[in-house]
């Protein structure tokens, strides 16, 4: 069965950086893209961008550029995203999610597969 | 503020069935495939419907999606307590940031 399992929670000082790993099982790593969605506490989800497992291009929400890497290791079957110049803003729980579109970024994504989420918790 | 407008709660008795919408504009639901996810508390969300109104396996046809024009609509029938979730909406847009969105979330309370 298809599994996404996430890194533990980290808590970090604004201004630095948080890398959060997910690790896919069940399936052929490179068929399929990752997304990275983020829900703050109490809020809605919000999506960050996403990475081919297939040859690693990306495309990252415009909110996100410059501040975003999405990196994905297919040796290991993992996928990463580095947040960096965190704020207290950024304090949220971070999904991962399989695209159920195959090999390129399709706008009609959708996320069949979840892993169980990562608290990010920003804090001075 | 979140580009699709979804309700913030609905409500209705176990056994009925509630719809929950989700409003756009011309550059996202109109033109794009649309989405719909459950997110039980404290939990992942979990895909419903894809492509306006199909439903993956194992996903009970209680759920339906539709779409018309500018709007898209989830349809639950048969109330479950274990409905009891966060709903949201989610497609293309174009018309800021060539991007995914979603929707603020409909809060579904089975009384």
């Amino acid at each position: 069965q298809v599994q996404l399992v996430q890194s533990g929670a980290e808590v970090k000082r604004p201004g630095a950086s948080v890398t959060v790993s997910c690790k896919a099982s069940g399936y052929t790593f490179n068929t399929y893209g990752i997304v990275w969605v983020r829900q703050a506490p109490g809020q809605g989800l919000e999506w960050m961008g996403w990475i081919s497992g297939y040859d690693g291009n990306t495309y990252t929400a415009q909110k996100f550029q410059g501040r975003v890497t999405m990196t994905t290791d297919t040796s290991t079957s993992a996928a990463y995203m580095e947040l960096r110049s965190l704020r207290s803003d950024d304090t949220a729980v971070y999904y991962c999610a399989r695209d159920q579109r195959p090999y390129y970024f399709d706008t009609c994504g959708y996320y069949g597969y979840w892993g169980q989420g990562t608290l990010v918790t920003v804090s001075s | 503020q979140p580009v699709l407008t979804q309700p913030p709660s609905v409500s209705a008795a176990p056994g009925q069935k509630v719809t929950i919408s989700c409003s756009g504009i011309s550059s996202n639901i109109a033109a794009n495939y649309v989405s719909w996810y459950q997110q039980l508390p404290g939990t992942a969300p979990r895909l419903l419907i894809y492509d306006n109104n199909r439903r993956p396996s194992g996903i009970p046809d209680r759920f339906s999606g539709s779409k018309s024009g500018t709007s898209a609509t989830l349809g639950i029938s048969g109330l479950q307590t274990g409905d009891e979730a966060d709903y949201y909406c989610e497609t293309w847009d174009t018309s800021l940031n060539d991007e995914r969105v979603f929707g603020g979330g409909t809060k579904l309370t089975v009384l």
